[in-house]
């Protein structure tokens, strides 16, 4: 089964810009959450999404949003682009069914926000 | 809610050598217990999971045993190698709102030297 994937991979966004990232979860996988990773703050989560509805939010502005399509691909969406934005994006799937489950993780995309 | 205490970094050391990182939690109910690994430039990779109290999560020469008395999952590894160099994430689910959402402990960063 092939993993997550995420793309891009790496991106360079200038400030006030705004920035997509998407996420392929595993195969018959139906939950998608996001996390950011930064030195100072480690990883911290944003948003899960499953069956296309966000059903858990972290602690971000709204200029970070999301959405779930109907193959349960994911897109990550930062409006406003700010400095401190500049981190790895990873995301994580499971199938959502239960909870205690294993989250699997894609590589990232490493965003530089200049 | 529920969180996770981890050991600070960097930890340094020689190959061959014992390691051990802390870990404890606070939780409510008896999650499971998950310890992830980040290897260079990578996404975290799940490395041992445990489900319940007394279990033993095993993998890769890794051990870590969920202790309920002392809410304790600590990593051990009897003889390091220079490739497990790595930052290593523990973390617990935790409901929120009916659904799962994982806390990550801030991450050790392992290094071994030759």
């Amino acid at each position: 089964k092939a993993g997550v994937t995420q793309t891009p991979r790496y991106l360079i966004k200038t400030r006030g810009q705004q920035v997509t990232l998407s996420c392929s979860p595993i195969s018959g996988h139906r939950s998608v959450s996001w996390y950011q990773q930064t030195p100072g703050q480690g990883l911290q989560f944003l948003f899960e999404y499953f069956s296309e509805t966000q059903r858990n939010k972290g602690n971000f502005p709204g200029r970070f949003s999301g959405r779930q399509f109907s193959n349960s691909r994911s897109e990550m969406n930062v409006s406003t682009l700010e400095l401190g934005d500049s981190a790895l994006y990873l995301c994580a799937s499971r199938t959502g069914g239960k909870n205690q489950e294993t989250q699997y993780f894609g590589p990232g995309t490493r965003l530089l926000v200049l | 809610g529920n969180s996770v205490t981890q050991m600070e970094g960097p930890v340094t050391l020689s190959e061959e050598a014992f390691l051990t990182i802390n870990c404890t939690y606070t939780a409510t109910g008896y999650p499971s217990l998950f310890w992830y690994v980040q290897y260079p430039g990578e996404g975290l990779q799940l490395l041992l999971k445990a489900t319940k109290a007394d279990d033993k999560g095993s993998n890769k020469g890794f051990e870590a045993t969920y202790r309920k008395e002392t809410t304790s999952f600590h990593l051990e590894k009897g003889s390091v190698q220079v490739s497990d160099s790595a930052v290593y994430f523990c973390a617990l689910p935790s409901n929120s709102g009916g659904y799962q959402k994982v806390t990550f402990g801030t991450g050790t960063k392992l290094q071994v030297i030759p």
